[in-house]
């Protein structure tokens, strides 16, 4: 079972409305991580925090808005968003981003989004 | 740009042979390679790592890494029907980035 926990698991939203994703892990990790998924695409990573600190946007369009209030905690909200939004939003985590050996990225069950 | 590749698929393999999935990245920087499995409508689950020259053995999984040649791949033995599903390549640098392969779907037949 995946320590890397997200709700919820299926959201259905108007492109008029505000909503939030969100993951939590109790693995003592201190880097978090967004990526989305298309269908049969590889996960794409948008956001990374480390310490609680974004690290990484890889260019996400500003309807798309991280937020890390602590250590276990990682937020997605979203807003205004478009129906090619729609996808599967995969948290993750790992120890940290130092020392990549073995420093595994773990995700969580995913959030499918509907953008209609 | 860095670039993970793998053959789409689907990878048709009888149920007890040795299914074979290959994974070519260009970055000779990477250190560190992951294999995870992604059942249809579901997230990505960790099988295995590697990041020495050689093979790493777990059950019925073994990876294989060649850095000179700048390869990777898994080996299922005996392969079941549970283990059809995507296989995605994923390879770290620096900065714990990974980056994916599109992934191989394999088809175990019963």
């Amino acid at each position: 079972d995946t320590e890397v926990t997200q709700t919820p698991k299926h959201l259905v939203m108007g492109m008029t409305n505000k909503k939030s994703l969100k993951c939590e892990q109790h693995m003592g990790h201190r880097a978090m991580y967004w990526y989305k998924q298309k269908a049969k695409k590889p996960p794409e990573l948008m956001f990374v925090y480390s310490y609680e600190k974004l690290s990484i946007n890889e260019s996400v369009p500003s309807r798309f808005s991280p937020e890390c209030p602590n250590s276990s905690l990682l937020n997605l909200h979203l807003h205004a968003l478009q129906p090619e939004d729609s996808a599967l939003y995969l948290c993750a985590s790992s120890q940290d981003l130092y020392g990549s050996y073995g420093n595994t990225i773990y995700f969580g069950e995913g959030s499918w989004l509907t953008v209609v | 740009q860095k670039e993970v590749e793998q053959n789409s698929g689907p990878l048709s393999v009888p149920e007890g042979a040795i299914a074979s999935l290959n994974c070519t990245y260009s970055d000779r920087g990477s250190q560190s390679f992951f294999w995870y499995r992604q059942y249809s409508g579901k997230s990505p689950e960790l099988i295995m790592f590697i990041y020495s020259n050689g093979d790493k053995e777990d059950g019925r999984f073994t990876a294989q890494l060649n850095k000179a040649s700048q390869y990777v791949s898994l080996l299922i033995r005996d392969s079941q029907p549970s283990d059809s599903a995507t296989y995605l390549c994923a390879v770290k640098g620096a900065g714990n980035m990974l980056t994916f392969g599109g992934g191989t779907r394999l088809m175990v037949k019963p």
